[in-house]
Order: structure tokens, then C-alpha cells, then sequence
């Protein structure tokens, strides 16, 4: 069974503070990185699909970078916003055949 | 349909009894995927479907739980003999190919007494 870590488990940030939490993910096979947003009473909204060693993505003041060679990704967020408050998934896969593994998830509060 | 469409959304049932979870994707999404959350822990991998085969069952959690796909598009998840442990959101997920991101539906809230 793969292991997907994800850090810190849960984060209080006041309004305007910029942030970033790690997902850790097997080195040995990669085939693609996932990160999720999951707001309370909603289901899971993607928010990047990521193929390459050192890709950087970004999505308006949200960005992610990956290293297969080490099994990392960061998730930033600049100048969080309360609107920004949900549990941010990240999910692993070894290959096409294989399902995606996410990790626990790491909760996002931000505080106006 | 424009998005994963799950039913039933809640479903309180006795334990023992039978329950099936059904889950009707986006047409296209060949890949289809059956997740749950229990209270307080993150997204457990049950089942994943290639088209109507399952390459890989191997987070289904006991005998009692089995999932089919027909045509290509809607799955049925079904538990038999609930027990209280089985109480979860149940989330189906789909993508086109290996590399699209996982399309959510809003889950089914299972809760057995």
C-alpha cells in the first residue's frame, strides 16, 4: 500500500498570511501528483493534476511545485483569505493502472 | 450528465441490513473510483473500475462489500449485512484518462443504527 504523508495535519493562519504545507509521496515510480481542495459540505475541486519532475503550477494566489526525484510537492497560498478555509488533499499514483492515493489531508483555517 | 451524480445523498439504515450506493459519472469518464471518509479520517481508496472491469479491489474493506459497473458509466456499491464501523461518506470520482483530474460527486452519507 502506497503512503501518502501530508503536513501539517491542520493550520491556523490569520487573514493576509501567506502559507505552505508538503506532501511527501513514494520516490521510486512516479506518474502524477494531485492536490484537492475539499470545502465543508462539498465534494473535492482539483486544483492541479502534476506530470513532471519540477513542475511549478499556479492558480491565482495558489501555487504548487514538485520533486519526484526526493517524493515532495508544496502547496503556497499568498495573502490567504477566509474564503481559502478547507482541507487541501494531495494524491499520489504510481502509474495509469493504478488508482490515485491521497494523503490525510492538511485543514486550512483562515482567521479574518 | 453535467456532473457525478450520486444517490442516494443520505441513507440511514439498520444494522444488518443491505445497502446499495449508486454512482452515475460524466459520460466518457472511463475511469471511475469509489472512495469513503469516515468521521475524522481522510479518503480511503475501495475500489477502482477501468470501464466495467476493476483492475484493482484491494481497499475493499471485508467480503461484504462488492461494486459493479455496467455499460461503461453507472456503479453500484453495495454493502451487505451493515454493520455500525461501515457509517461513512461514500464518494464516487471519475476522470476521462490517467492523467485528468478525479470529478466528485457530492457523496452518500451512510449511516447505520
Amino acid at each position: 500500500i502506497l503512503n501518502v504523508e501530508q503536513s501539517p495535519q491542520s493550520l491556523h493562519v490569520q487573514e493576509g498570511d501567506s502559507t505552505n504545507f508538503t506532501c511527501s509521496f513514494p520516490s521510486s515510480n512516479f506518474y502524477a501528483l494531485h492536490w484537492y481542495r475539499w470545502e465543508t459540505a462539498k465534494s473535492p475541486e482539483a486544483l492541479f493534476v502534476m506530470t513532471l519532475n519540477g513542475d511549478e503550477k499556479k492558480k491565482g494566489r495558489i501555487s504548487a511545485t514538485l520533486n519526484t526525484k526526493e517524493g515532495y510537492s508544496y502547496l503556497y497560498i499568498k495573502g490567504s483569505q477566509p474564503e481559502d478555509s478547507a482541507t487541501y488533499l494531495c494524491a499520489f499514483r504510481d502509474s495509469g493502472n493504478t488508482p490515485l492515493v491521497f494523503g490525510k489531508g492538511t485543514r486550512l483555517s483562515v482567521i479574518a | 450528465g453535467a456532473g457525478v451524480s450520486q444517490s442516494p445523498s443520505n441513507k440511514v439504515t439498520e444494522k444488518g441490513k443491505d445497502v446499495e450506493l449508486r454512482c452515475d459519472p460524466i459520460s466518457g469518464h472511463t475511469a471511475l473510483y469509489w472512495y469513503r471518509q469516515s468521521l475524522g479520517q481522510g479518503l480511503e481508496f475501495l475500489i477502482y473500475f477501468q470501464g466495467n472491469s476493476a483492475p484493482d479491489k484491494s481497499g475493499l474493506p471485508s467480503d461484504r462489500f462488492s461494486a459493479e459497473r455496467t455499460g461503461g458509466s453507472v456503479s453500484t456499491l453495495t454493502i451487505q449485512r451493515t454493520q455500525q464501523e461501515d457509517s461513512a461518506v461514500y464518494l464516487c470520482a471519475a476522470s476521462p484518462q490517467a492523467y485528468s483530474p478525479l470529478h466528485f460527486g457530492n457523496g452518500t452519507r451512510l449511516t447505520v443504527t
